[in-house]
C-alpha cells in the first residue's frame, strides 16, 4: 500500500503569511494527488486535483506543485476564513487510494 | 445543485450489521463514480470503498474487506454500504462523495455525514 507522509501536522501563521504543507508518498504516484481543506464541523472541499490544478471557484491563493513523491500545497497569503484542517490523498484508481494525516492550520 | 444526502446511521452493537444510504440528486448520477470516505471522532480522513459508474470496477479499504459492501442503484440515484461484522473501531461519520469522472478517485462533492457509533 502506498503511505502518504503529511508535515507539518499542525502549524500557526499570522495573516497575509505564506504557508507551505508538504506531502510524501512511499512511491511514485505521478500527479495522482488532490488537495482538500475542512472546516471544523464541515466536509471537506476539494481545492486541488493532479497535483496543481486549482478546482473551479477556488481562490488563486491556493496552488499546488509536484509529481512523483513530493508534493507541496501553498496558501500564498493565509487568510482567516482559510483556518482549517488540510488533507492530501493519492490515488491510484478508485479502488487504491489514501490520505495523509491532515495538516490543522491556525492563526497566530 | 449538488446533494447528497446521507442516511442510516445510528448506534449498533458489535458484531451487528448496518446500512448506509445515499441519495444524490443535482447531476446525472449514473455518469459518475462514487465513495464512502470516514471520519473517526477527533481523527482524520479514511476512504472507505468505492463504486464506478456502472458497479464495474468496486475497491475497499483493507480495514473493511470482507466486511463492507458497497453498491448502487443507478434508477434511484442512490448509493449504499452494507456494513457487517461492526467493530467499536469502525465508528465514525460516514460521507458519502461524487467522483470527478465515471472512474474517478477524486471527489469534488461530499453530503454531509451519518454518524455511525459501534459499541455495546
Amino acid at each position: 500500500d502506498i503511505q502518504m507522509t503529511q508535515s507539518p501536522s499542525s502549524l500557526s501563521a499570522s495573516v497575509g503569511d505564506r504557508v507551505t504543507i508538504t506531502c510524501q508518498a512511499s512511491q511514485d504516484i505521478s500527479n495522482y494527488l488532490n488537495w482538500y481543506q475542512q472546516k471544523p464541523g464541515k466536509a471537506p472541499k476539494l481545492l486541488i486535483y493532479d497535483a496543481s490544478n486549482l478546482e473551479t471557484g477556488v481562490p488563486s491563493r491556493f496552488s499546488g506543485s509536484g509529481s512523483g513523491t513530493d508534493f507541496t500545497f501553498t496558501i500564498s497569503s493565509l487568510q482567516p476564513e482559510d483556518i482549517a484542517t488540510y488533507y492530501c490523498q493519492q490515488y491510484d484508481n478508485l479502488r487504491v487510494l489514501t490520505f495523509g494525516g491532515g495538516t490543522k492550520v491556525e492563526i497566530k | 445543485e449538488v446533494q447528497l444526502v446521507e442516511s442510516g446511521g445510528g448506534l449498533v452493537q458489535p458484531g451487528r450489521s448496518l446500512r448506509l444510504s445515499c441519495a444524490a440528486s443535482g447531476f446525472t448520477f449514473d455518469d459518475y463514480a462514487m465513495h464512502w470516505v470516514r471520519q473517526a471522532p477527533g481523527k482524520g480522513l479514511e476512504w472507505v470503498s468505492g463504486i464506478s459508474w456502472n458497479s464495474g470496477s468496486i475497491g475497499y479499504a483493507d480495514s473493511v474487506k470482507g466486511r463492507f459492501t458497497i453498491s448502487r442503484d443507478n434508477a434511484k440515484n442512490s448509493l449504499y454500504l452494507q456494513m457487517n461484522s461492526l467493530r467499536a473501531e469502525d465508528t465514525a461519520l460516514y460521507y458519502c462523495a461524487k467522483g470527478y469522472n465515471w472512474n474517478s478517485a477524486t471527489f469534488d462533492y461530499w453530503g454531509q455525514g451519518t454518524l455511525v457509533t459501534v459499541s455495546s
